[in-house]
């Protein structure tokens, strides 16, 4: 099972500020299968990116992902008061099993 | 719009059963695969059980022989009967439906609002 590692673990950063989360994976992750989510309080996961950097519909471009092999990274280009949020890795292939990260909390400054 | 509303959360005592309905409107259901996922409370996301187009079926080894997915696509419903409950699986409970990146990957694109399960005596 493929093991990913989030850091940091909390993230205090500033509205405008550019925030960079990182997933690292234990092992190769096959033809980039790597997604991110964001989840805010009591509230559903929300998908951000899949296939490591390929945005979903109607998130906004200051979000993008990076990385291959077993390093990725989400980066928020300039971060807005709404993005402020747990954020989660996920490897998946063809088949489970699916693993997550433990999570980036971002928070404001 | 894509909607997932989960039902039939609740308390139930350590050895009890449950049984979780997830209700899809908006999309094809026969044509996506459906995954289960749980939230222990504070913690992060556990992925717990999928079903694909074909019907093939998936868990994670934490409840393999506990838990069993289902559908009915007449109904676009998809289902989590979980017996020998346990404390440990004390969360809320999300179904997401499944999407396919352009190298075959399955990805969890949409979710819906989860279910709380308490396992507790």
């Amino acid at each position: 099972e493929i093991v990913l590692t989030q850091s940091p673990g909390t993230l205090s950063l500033s509205p405008g500020e550019r925030a960079t989360l990182s997933c690292r994976a234990s092992q190769r992750i096959s033809n980039s299968h790597l997604a991110w989510y964001q989840q805010k309080p009591g509230q559903a996961p929300r998908l951000l990116i899949y296939y490591a950097s390929s945005r979903a519909t109607g998130i906004p471009d200051r979000f993008s992902g990076s990385g291959s092999g077993t390093d990725f990274t989400l980066t928020i280009s300039r971060l807005d008061p709404e993005d402020f949020a747990v954020y989660y890795c996920q490897q998946y292939g063809s088949s489970p099993p699916y693993t997550f990260g433990q999570g980036t909390k971002l928070e404001i400054k | 719009e894509v909607q997932l509303v989960e039902s039939g959360g609740g308390l139930v005592q350590p050895g009890g059963s449950l049984r979780l309905s997830c209700a899809a409107s908006g999309f094809t259901f026969g044509s996506y695969g459906m995954n289960w996922v749980r939230q222990a409370p504070g913690k992060g996301l556990d992925w717990v059980s999928y079903i694909s187009t074909s019907g093939t079926i998936y868990y994670a080894d934490s409840v393999k022989g506990r838990f069993t997915i289902s559908r009915d696509i007449a109904q676009s419903s998809l289902y989590l009967q979980m017996n020998s409950l346990r404390d440990e699986d004390t969360a809320v409970y999300f179904c997401a439906r499944a999407r396919t990146d352009p190298d075959g990957g399955v990805y969890l694109h949409s979710w819906g609002q989860g279910t709380l399960v308490t396992v507790s005596s």
